[in-house]
């Protein structure tokens, strides 16, 4: 079975304070790992993907295998930011669970000025 | 491409009434999702189709509510009788080399 767990409902900082957002995941095999981003009654967009390897607005996140997590990281933490943030877990393709998404409960960040 | 389009954006109805919610996915994907949004469970997967099958629909909560893709371009979430504890946004989503969602349907049922 998948699981995504973010330990975190709510997470505040201020603004230009770094940020962390946890991420655990239970895959048995290789997983693809994503963040989507949800700003305020919008839809859900994808920020991260960990083949990628890339940042995107200031944001990174390194798949840890041996701690199953990948945490999204901040610096400098603009109110911008503020938003739900969900992290999202995929079979690899060519396994059975490919194209499946599974879903983290999310964590709302609140930058403050 | 004009993205995952999902009709309609708002509904409101009264209990017991039929609800059909609509989704194009983006041309080419193979993979199409439904998922329900609350506060208090979150994200949750309906339903998901591989190139017009129903893979995976275990999430769907109960009878009253089914799925049909009649075609790689279109595909319809059907609730009925609503209910009120059916309130929530209904997100489709579509999947090529990655996961693209819709802007969802906001169905409230009175």
């Amino acid at each position: 079975a998948q699981r995504v767990t973010q330990p975190e409902k709510l997470l505040s900082v201020f603004k230009g304070a770094p940020v962390e957002l946890k991420c655990n995941y239970s895959y048995s095999g290789s997983p693809e790992l994503f963040w989507y981003v949800q700003y305020s009654r919008q839809r859900l967009q994808l920020l991260l993907r960990h083949i990628s390897r890339e940042s995107i607005k200031g944001f990174t996140a390194d798949l840890n295998k041996g701690e199953t997590s990948f945490h999204l990281k901040k610096p400098f933490a603009q109110e911008e930011d503020s938003a739900m943030y969900y992290c999202a877990l995929s079979g690899h393709a060519g396994g059975t669970s490919y194209g499946k998404l599974t879903f983290g409960q999310g964590t709302i960040l609140t930058v403050h000025p | 491409d004009a993205g995952v389009i999902q009709s309609p954006r708002h509904e409101v109805t009264e209990m017991g009434q039929e609800v059909t919610l609509r989704c194009k996915p983006i041309s080419g994907h193979d993979y199409l999702f439904w998922y329900r949004q609350t506060m208090m469970r979150g994200l949750e997967l309906l339903i998901y189709f591989n190139n017009n099958v129903p893979i995976d629909d275990s999430g769907m909560p109960e009878d009253r509510f089914s799925a049909k893709m009649p075609n790689a371009s279109f595909s319809t979430l059907k609730i009925q009788p609503s209910e009120p504890r059916d309130s929530a946004v209904y997100f489709c989503a579509s999947r090529g080399n990655t996961i693209y969602f819709g802007e969802g349907s906001w169905l409230t049922v009175v």
